[in-house]
Protein backbone atom coordinates (compact mmCIF):
# COMPACT_ATOMS: atom_id res chain seq x y z
CA UNK A 1 0.00 0.00 0.00
CA UNK A 2 1.92 2.72 -1.31
CA UNK A 3 2.26 5.89 1.43
CA UNK A 4 2.55 8.77 -1.24
CA UNK A 5 1.91 7.96 -4.87
CA UNK A 6 2.09 9.87 -7.69
CA UNK A 7 0.70 9.58 -11.54
CA UNK A 8 2.26 9.69 -14.02
CA UNK A 9 5.38 7.96 -12.95
CA UNK A 10 6.88 9.51 -16.82
CA UNK A 11 5.90 11.88 -18.87
CA UNK A 12 7.22 12.96 -22.27
CA UNK A 13 5.68 16.24 -24.31
CA UNK A 14 6.09 19.03 -26.06
CA UNK A 15 7.31 22.48 -25.87
CA UNK A 16 4.09 24.58 -25.15
CA UNK A 17 1.68 21.83 -23.47
CA UNK A 18 -0.19 22.13 -20.53
CA UNK A 19 0.37 18.98 -18.26
CA UNK A 20 -0.92 18.23 -15.05
CA UNK A 21 0.90 15.36 -12.01
CA UNK A 22 -1.10 14.19 -9.10
CA UNK A 23 -0.29 13.28 -5.94
CA UNK A 24 -1.94 11.70 -2.78
CA UNK A 25 -0.95 10.56 0.73
CA UNK A 26 -2.79 7.62 2.90
CA UNK A 27 -0.47 8.74 6.02
CA UNK A 28 -2.28 11.19 7.31
CA UNK A 29 -0.01 13.85 7.18
CA UNK A 30 -1.75 17.64 6.85
CA UNK A 31 1.43 18.78 4.60
CA UNK A 32 2.20 18.24 1.16
CA UNK A 33 5.08 19.20 -0.94
CA UNK A 34 6.41 19.61 -4.13
CA UNK A 35 10.11 19.41 -4.95
CA UNK A 36 11.85 19.24 -8.08
CA UNK A 37 15.00 17.23 -8.92
CA UNK A 38 17.29 18.63 -11.39
CA UNK A 39 20.02 17.00 -13.65
CA UNK A 40 22.60 17.09 -11.15
CA UNK A 41 20.07 15.42 -8.33
CA UNK A 42 19.66 18.32 -6.70
CA UNK A 43 16.41 18.89 -4.73
CA UNK A 44 14.80 22.10 -3.96
CA UNK A 45 11.18 22.84 -2.69
CA UNK A 46 8.81 24.60 -5.09
CA UNK A 47 5.82 24.37 -2.96
CA UNK A 48 4.08 23.21 0.20
CA UNK A 49 0.36 22.94 1.38
CA UNK A 50 -0.75 22.89 4.92
CA UNK A 51 -4.33 21.43 5.46
CA UNK A 52 -5.23 23.00 1.55
CA UNK A 53 -3.37 26.05 2.58
CA UNK A 54 -0.31 27.57 0.38
CA UNK A 55 2.31 28.10 2.78
CA UNK A 56 5.18 28.23 0.94
CA UNK A 57 5.87 29.25 -2.75
CA UNK A 58 9.74 29.42 -3.34
CA UNK A 59 10.87 31.52 -6.60
CA UNK A 60 9.00 29.29 -9.32
CA UNK A 61 7.71 30.59 -12.74
CA UNK A 62 3.78 31.58 -12.70
CA UNK A 63 3.30 28.78 -15.20
CA UNK A 64 3.50 26.30 -12.28
CA UNK A 65 0.32 26.24 -10.08
CA UNK A 66 -0.56 23.91 -7.45
CA UNK A 67 -3.60 22.88 -6.44
CA UNK A 68 -4.81 20.76 -3.29
CA UNK A 69 -8.49 19.82 -2.88
CA UNK A 70 -7.89 18.62 0.51
CA UNK A 71 -5.17 17.32 2.74
CA UNK A 72 -4.66 14.14 0.86
CA UNK A 73 -4.20 15.33 -2.56
CA UNK A 74 -2.10 18.16 -3.96
CA UNK A 75 -1.49 18.69 -7.86
CA UNK A 76 0.60 20.50 -10.10
CA UNK A 77 -0.24 21.70 -13.50
CA UNK A 78 2.11 23.37 -15.71
CA UNK A 79 1.55 25.64 -18.62
CA UNK A 80 3.31 26.54 -21.89
CA UNK A 81 6.39 23.95 -20.75
CA UNK A 82 9.71 25.10 -21.69
CA UNK A 83 12.74 22.61 -21.91
CA UNK A 84 14.16 23.58 -18.88
CA UNK A 85 11.32 22.09 -17.02
CA UNK A 86 12.49 18.92 -17.90
CA UNK A 87 13.51 17.35 -14.30
CA UNK A 88 12.10 14.73 -12.02
CA UNK A 89 9.36 16.02 -10.09
CA UNK A 90 8.63 14.48 -6.44
CA UNK A 91 5.63 15.14 -3.76
CA UNK A 92 6.28 14.52 -0.40
CA UNK A 93 4.43 14.82 3.14
CA UNK A 94 4.64 15.05 6.59
CA UNK A 95 3.31 16.21 9.26
CA UNK A 96 3.49 19.97 10.05
CA UNK A 97 4.06 20.25 13.60
CA UNK A 98 6.25 17.19 13.98
CA UNK A 99 7.58 17.41 10.52
CA UNK A 100 11.23 17.00 11.39
CA UNK A 101 10.55 13.49 12.01
CA UNK A 102 10.75 13.11 8.02
CA UNK A 103 9.36 13.47 5.32
CA UNK A 104 7.95 10.57 3.14
CA UNK A 105 8.60 11.08 -0.44
CA UNK A 106 6.58 9.57 -3.70
CA UNK A 107 8.54 8.15 -6.71
CA UNK A 108 8.60 11.12 -8.91
CA UNK A 109 7.37 12.27 -11.75
CA UNK A 110 10.15 12.42 -14.60
CA UNK A 111 8.90 14.96 -17.10
CA UNK A 112 10.82 15.13 -20.40
CA UNK A 113 10.21 18.25 -22.37
CA UNK A 114 10.86 17.79 -26.10
CA UNK B 1 26.10 30.97 0.13
CA UNK B 2 23.87 27.50 0.16
CA UNK B 3 21.76 26.36 3.29
CA UNK B 4 23.27 22.76 3.19
CA UNK B 5 26.73 22.26 1.19
CA UNK B 6 27.77 18.70 0.19
CA UNK B 7 30.21 17.08 -1.65
CA UNK B 8 28.64 15.42 -4.78
CA UNK B 9 31.55 13.14 -5.20
CA UNK B 10 31.21 10.47 -6.62
CA UNK B 11 32.70 8.17 -3.66
CA UNK B 12 33.80 4.86 -4.58
CA UNK B 13 35.08 2.28 -2.12
CA UNK B 14 35.47 -1.14 -1.97
CA UNK B 15 32.87 -3.74 0.21
CA UNK B 16 33.18 -3.82 3.91
CA UNK B 17 35.00 -0.52 3.72
CA UNK B 18 33.99 2.41 6.37
CA UNK B 19 32.53 5.33 4.78
CA UNK B 20 31.97 8.61 5.47
CA UNK B 21 29.42 11.08 3.97
CA UNK B 22 29.39 14.70 5.21
CA UNK B 23 27.45 17.84 5.37
CA UNK B 24 28.30 21.56 6.45
CA UNK B 25 25.47 24.00 7.16
CA UNK B 26 25.18 28.11 7.18
CA UNK B 27 22.54 28.42 9.88
CA UNK B 28 23.23 27.93 13.01
CA UNK B 29 19.73 28.08 13.90
CA UNK B 30 18.86 24.46 12.19
CA UNK B 31 18.60 21.96 14.82
CA UNK B 32 17.20 18.70 12.93
CA UNK B 33 19.09 16.74 10.84
CA UNK B 34 18.22 14.04 8.30
CA UNK B 35 20.37 11.62 5.78
CA UNK B 36 18.27 10.50 3.15
CA UNK B 37 19.12 7.22 0.74
CA UNK B 38 17.68 7.22 -3.16
CA UNK B 39 18.37 4.51 -5.17
CA UNK B 40 18.08 5.31 -9.10
CA UNK B 41 15.17 5.93 -10.05
CA UNK B 42 13.52 6.13 -6.62
CA UNK B 43 12.13 8.58 -4.14
CA UNK B 44 14.53 9.95 -1.64
CA UNK B 45 13.44 7.75 1.71
CA UNK B 46 14.64 8.43 5.18
CA UNK B 47 17.24 6.70 6.33
CA UNK B 48 18.35 8.42 9.89
CA UNK B 49 17.34 11.51 11.88
CA UNK B 50 18.83 13.33 14.70
CA UNK B 51 17.80 16.10 16.38
CA UNK B 52 20.84 18.69 18.03
CA UNK B 53 24.34 17.66 18.36
CA UNK B 54 25.40 14.11 18.88
CA UNK B 55 25.52 10.73 17.71
CA UNK B 56 23.02 8.72 16.54
CA UNK B 57 23.36 4.97 15.87
CA UNK B 58 20.94 2.42 13.61
CA UNK B 59 22.76 -1.02 12.28
CA UNK B 60 25.97 -0.17 10.35
CA UNK B 61 25.01 3.42 10.29
CA UNK B 62 25.71 6.53 12.71
CA UNK B 63 24.80 9.90 12.11
CA UNK B 64 26.75 12.22 14.43
CA UNK B 65 25.82 16.84 14.68
CA UNK B 66 28.49 18.85 15.38
CA UNK B 67 26.79 21.87 15.76
CA UNK B 68 29.47 24.23 16.79
CA UNK B 69 30.99 23.48 13.55
CA UNK B 70 27.35 23.50 11.88
CA UNK B 71 28.85 19.78 10.30
CA UNK B 72 26.81 16.65 10.12
CA UNK B 73 28.25 13.12 8.87
CA UNK B 74 26.93 10.01 8.22
CA UNK B 75 29.05 6.48 8.65
CA UNK B 76 28.24 3.33 6.87
CA UNK B 77 30.43 0.02 8.57
CA UNK B 78 30.80 -2.65 6.98
CA UNK B 79 29.44 -1.24 3.40
CA UNK B 80 27.57 -3.73 0.66
CA UNK B 81 26.96 -3.44 -2.67
CA UNK B 82 23.88 -2.86 -1.81
CA UNK B 83 24.35 1.10 0.08
CA UNK B 84 25.47 1.77 -3.49
CA UNK B 85 23.29 5.10 -4.09
CA UNK B 86 22.84 8.59 -2.98
CA UNK B 87 23.05 10.12 -0.02
CA UNK B 88 21.37 13.35 0.41
CA UNK B 89 21.97 15.35 3.87
CA UNK B 90 18.82 17.52 4.61
CA UNK B 91 18.03 20.29 7.51
CA UNK B 92 14.74 21.38 8.60
CA UNK B 93 14.34 24.64 8.36
CA UNK B 94 11.57 27.44 8.09
CA UNK B 95 9.04 24.82 7.33
CA UNK B 96 11.03 23.09 4.77
CA UNK B 97 12.92 20.35 4.18
CA UNK B 98 16.71 21.85 2.71
CA UNK B 99 18.82 19.74 0.70
CA UNK B 100 22.40 18.95 0.10
CA UNK B 101 23.37 18.16 -3.39
CA UNK B 102 23.71 14.67 -2.62
CA UNK B 103 26.70 12.16 -3.11
CA UNK B 104 26.76 9.55 -5.21
CA UNK B 105 28.47 5.95 -3.75
CA UNK B 106 29.42 3.18 -5.31
CA UNK B 107 30.48 0.17 -3.47
CA UNK B 108 32.49 -2.06 -5.17
CA UNK B 109 32.14 -6.26 -4.58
Amino acid sequence: DTAVSQTPKYLVTQMGNDKSIKCEQNLGHDTMYWYKQDSKKFLKIMFSYNNKELIINETVPNRFSPKSPDKAHLNLHINSLELGDSAVYFCASSQFRTGNSGYTFGSGTRLTVV
Amino acid sequence: QKEVEQDPGPLSVPEGAIVSLNCTYSNSAFQYFMWYRQYSRKGPELLMYTYSSGNKEDGRFTAQVDKSSKYISLFIRDSQPSDSATYLCAIVGAQKLVFGQGTRLTINP
